[in-house]
């Protein structure tokens, strides 16, 4: 059974400074999937992962695979307030749909 | 413009009382998802189709079924809901197999009274 873990799962951090958040999951993938939720809303897909190394950059987040050990990282550079959110990463079951890690709460303070 | 579309947006329901949610999308995507989402969780899928074929989860209630009448529209009908249901349900499609990128909808807020 796909099983995928996200820490820490709750992270408050102060504006301008870095932070990574790690994915880890338990069975062979190729690909891995960032999203963001804020509060009451659906997903917003952040980053698609689609090979080992593969490293991708919006803004102020960056995202990594190493599929070999099977860990993703997100990385947070010089944050902001609007970043506070929680943060899913995701491995899919072909087309069986995704296994989400349980998230980070992420807040952002001044 | 929304390309996986839920409605409604929130729903109040009586325990017991059936109730029916509903997603469509204009992506003309083969495979469409049913998630729920439970305060301060993470999303569990409930069930899927791959056209017309439908897959469940192991773990899914008998109480949730689902319909899909054509490729744009997929239901999910909970037949007596209990207070445990009370979450986000979240509909999400993707092409298929492969790139395997999943998009979601908006969400429809379920409440149960």
């Amino acid at each position: 059974e796909l099983k995928v873990e996200q820490n820490p799962l709750f992270l408050s951090m102060q504006e301008g400074k870095n932070y990574t958040i790690y994915c880890n999951y338990s069975t062979t993938s190729d690909r891995l999937y960032w999203y963001r939720q804020d509060p009451g809303k659906s997903l917003e897909s952040l980053f698609v992962l689609l090979s080992n190394g593969a490293v991708k950059q919006e803004g102020r987040l960056m995202a990594s695979l190493d599929t070999k050990a099977r860990l993703s990282t997100l990385h947070i550079t010089a944050a902001v307030l609007d970043l506070s959110a929680t943060y899913f990463c995701a491995v899919p079951r072909g087309a069986d749909g995704l296994t989400f890690g349980k998230g980070t709460h992420l807040i952002i303070q001044p | 413009d929304a390309m996986v579309i839920q409605n409604p947006r929130y729903q109040v329901t009586q325990f017991g009382k059936p109730v029916t949610l509903s997603c469509s999308q204009t992506l003309n995507h083969n495979v469409m998802y049913w998630y729920q989402q439970k305060s301060s969780q993470a999303p569990k899928l409930l069930f899927h189709y791959y056209d017309k074929d439908f897959n469940n989860e192991a773990d899914t209630p008998d109480n949730f079924q689902s319909r899909r009448p054509n490729t744009s529209f997929c239901f999910l009908d909970i037949r007596s809901p209990g207070l445990g249901d009370a979450a986000m349900y979240l509909c999400a499609t993707s092409r298929g197999v492969g790139l395997n990128i999943q998009y979601f909808g908006a969400g429809t807020r379920l409440s149960v009274l």
